[in-house]
């Protein structure tokens, strides 16, 4: 296994389109996170799944955020009506059980102009 | 309420220097866990150290040591003899014993970008 992989890398979008990204994490893992980094911040917590359900979900996932892990394998986070302000590097993590840290993909770069 | 802060923004030091990268917590849990990250340029993050409350042993892995000290809420992290391959951005996380056990978030601070000269 090659670590948590995210696609695309990159995603440039208008304003006002959907874009949906994908994690697929180490395999043996339950457990997955997304989280959101600005540019100079560090990441903030956006929401977690263990197995295929969704355990909790940050203030900052607003009802144009909606993520999913379907059969508790790879995930998906879509953004519907993007705005300025959602362009960040988006990061999953997995995880099994307490584990050692979380392992991070290198994250999907969105930017919306 | 949970909170990390990492006051340095940026340092920057020549080669063979030692640094300490500082990170102050807020929690008001007894039970909780500490963290170092390293995200080079790539921007994968990488997890570097894990460190429960009750364990305030400091640590030595290689080139790299952290002091843990519950009296002042800090977990510094220094690096012995930096290297040009250390410059990344460092994030130290706190997460509630309960939260974590139950598998959730993490807590990050700002980060500390360091930068090691030739």
């Amino acid at each position: 296994d090659t670590g948590v992989s995210q696609n695309p890398r990159h995603k440039i979008t208008k304003r006002g389109q959907n874009v949906t990204f994908r994690c697929d994490p180490i395999s043996e893992h339950n457990r997955l996170y997304w989280y959101r980094q600005t540019l100079g911040q560090g990441p903030e917590f956006l929401t977690y799944f263990q197995n295929e359900a969704q355990l909790e979900k940050s203030r900052l996932l607003s009802d144009r955020f909606s993520a999913e892990r379907p059969k508790g394998s790879f995930s998906t986070l879509e953004i519907q009506r993007t705005e300025q302000g959602d362009s960040a590097m988006y990061l999953c993590a997995s995880s099994y059980g307490q584990g050692d840290g979380y392992t991070f993909g290198s994250g999907t770069r969105l930017t919306v102009v | 309420a949970q909170k990390v802060t990492q006051a340095q923004t940026e340092i920057s030091v020549v080669e063979k220097e030692d640094v300490t990268l500082d990170c102050v917590y807020e929690t008001r849990d007894t039970t909780y866990y500490l963290f170092w990250y390293k995200q080079p340029p790539s921007g994968e993050l990488v997890f570097l150290i894990r460190r429960n409350s009750f364990d305030e042993q400091n640590e030595i892995s290689g080139r790299y040591s952290w002091n843990f000290q519950k009296s002042t809420s800090s977990f510094n992290f220094t690096i012995t003899a930096s290297q040009v391959v250390d410059s990344a951005v460092y994030f130290c996380a706190l997460s509630e014993g309960r939260i974590y056990n139950q598998g959730g978030k993490l807590i990050f601070g700002q980060g500390t970008e360091l930068s090691v000269k030739p």
